[in-house]
């Protein structure tokens, strides 16, 4: 069980263009998800916290206007990187937690990894 | 900021029961103690996590010491494919998962 599934595993695109990446749990309910990004030879750094209902929180400089994040229902949520550029390129990972109780393991997905020309 | 240290990296032969230590010497009465593993190019995977008893699963086992200040995490048979980056990271109730750089562990044949 506790299966997140994110999509597109990978995108290619021109400067300028907004993409959307989607975040599913698929066994289990998500109040809470979680937007990671990752450059090469890094750690992950946590992006913004979602929260079914509700606006996101992001973290210290994460630009709100520039990544979108909509969870609209307990199994979705998802991310749009507007007027993307290249030094927006790197490597997404959302992550999820079941309603139940708060000290319950997060789960990732697979990773979305961005490449902006 | 993390609040855990692990060493940078780490070798163990195929087979062989590879051991990752964790010092978390600030970790508060609360804090739960999870250990993810990111295999490259993929999202991080649950491996195991513990309050203050032992824990073992069909993965690993997580051994955590009395006064909680450390930890271990054994897996027992490693192979190849348990080469990986892990992270050992404390966390409690709503607090966000902070990873820091975690430990490269290299399986060798």
């Amino acid at each position: 069980g506790a299966v997140v599934s994110q999509h597109p595993s990978r995108v290619i695109c021109k400067s300028g263009t907004s993409v959307k990446i989607e975040c599913r749990s698929l066994d289990f309910q998500a109040t809470t998800m979680f937007w990671y990004r990752q450059f090469p030879k890094q750690s992950l750094m946590l992006m913004a916290t979602s929260n079914e209902g509700s606006k996101a929180t992001y973290e210290q400089g994460v630009e709100k206007d520039k990544f979108l994040i909509n969870h609209a229902s307990l199994t979705l949520s998802t991310l749009t990187v507007t007027s993307a550029h290249p030094e927006d390129s790197s490597f997404y990972i959302c992550s999820a937690r079941k309603t139940v109780s708060s000290n319950q393991p997060q789960h990732f997905g697979d990773g979305t990894r961005l490449s902006i020309l | 900021d993390a609040k855990t240290t692990q060493p940078t990296s780490m070798d163990c032969a195929e087979g062989r029961a590879a051991n990752l230590p964790c010092n978390h010497s600030t970790i508060s009465g609360n804090e739960y103690v999870y250990w993810y593993r990111q295999i490259h190019s993929q999202g991080p995977q649950y491996i195991i996590h513990g309050l203050k008893n032992n824990e073992t699963n069909e993965m690993a086992s997580l051994i955590i010491t009395e006064d909680r200040k450390s930890s271990t995490l054994i897996l027992p048979h490693a192979t190849l494919r348990d080469t990986a980056v892990y992270y050992c990271i404390v966390r409690a109730g709503a607090q966000k998962l902070v990873f820091g750089q975690g430990t490269r562990l290299t399986i060798n044949p």
